[in-house]
């Protein structure tokens, strides 16, 4: 079966630092993709950033990248120079090919950003 | 426009009622599906279309029932709901059906907020 785990319900970061969002993930599939969405309090997902499971280097998108360690089976999130609009939900997800392919999401983790 | 459009964006409705959910993306997708978000829950895939065919149904109630008359559009047809029921409710598209590449990720709405009383 396919799994992510995100086990930080809720974290908080002083405006302007890092953070670092953890997610594991388990899957059998040998070709998967895994995703950042955020999820503002108005409930639209928000793409964040992908990374396949054969890229080698690890994806970046502006002041997110993706710290992808695939021994670990581990995809965390890294926000750089956090900012108020930040303050949102974030989920990561994992498209394999063994279950049809579909989007499946952790649990979520609430960050929110202090001034 | 363009992107994925919910509608309506708010909606309470009495266990009685029938309502309906509208989703249209204007992407060229050709797979559209419907999450459930309950507080506290990960988010629930209920349904699948591909190509305009059903082809995931997570054992959902047969009070909710969804509806695709195309590759644009998709319909959750709600009825006898009960409370447990209020969530939101999420509709997304890809690229290159349910199978598409692994590269594809879900291009998602707004949702519905429901609230059955």
């Amino acid at each position: 079966a396919q799994k992510i785990t995100q086990t930080q319900p809720g974290m908080f970061v002083q405006e302007k630092e890092a953070v670092t969002l953890d997610c594991t993930y388990d899957t059998s599939d040998q070709s998967y993709g895994l995703f950042w969405y955020k999820q503002p309090s108005s409930g639209e997902m928000i793409f964040l950033i992908y990374q396949g499971s054969y890229d080698e280097q690890n994806a970046t998108e502006g002041r997110y990248s993706l710290n992808f360690q695939k021994a670990r089976k581990s995809a965390n999130l890294v926000i750089s120079a956090s900012q108020l609009g930040d303050s949102a939900m974030y989920f990561c997800a994992m498209r394999g090919r063994l279950y049809t392919g579909k989007l499946i999401f952790g649990q979520g983790t609430t960050l929110q950003v202090k001034p | 426009e363009t992107g994925v459009t919910q509608t309506p964006r708010h909606l309470v409705m009495g266990m009685t009622n029938k309502k309906s959910l509208k989703c249209e993306q204007h992407l060229g997708h050709n797979a559209m599906y419907w999450y459930k978000q309950s507080a506290k829950k990960p988010l629930e895939l209920m349904f699948v279309y591909s190509l305009e065919e059903r082809v995931e149904n997570n054992s959902v109630p047969s009070r909710f029932s969804p509806e695709c008359p195309n590759s644009s559009h998709l319909f959750l047809h709600l009825h006898t709901l009960q409370p447990e029921d209020s969530a939101l409710y999420l509709c997304a598209s890809s690229q290159g059906g349910d199978r598409g590449a692994l590269g594809y990720g879900y291009t998602f709405g707004s949702g519905t907020r429901l609230t059955v009383v």
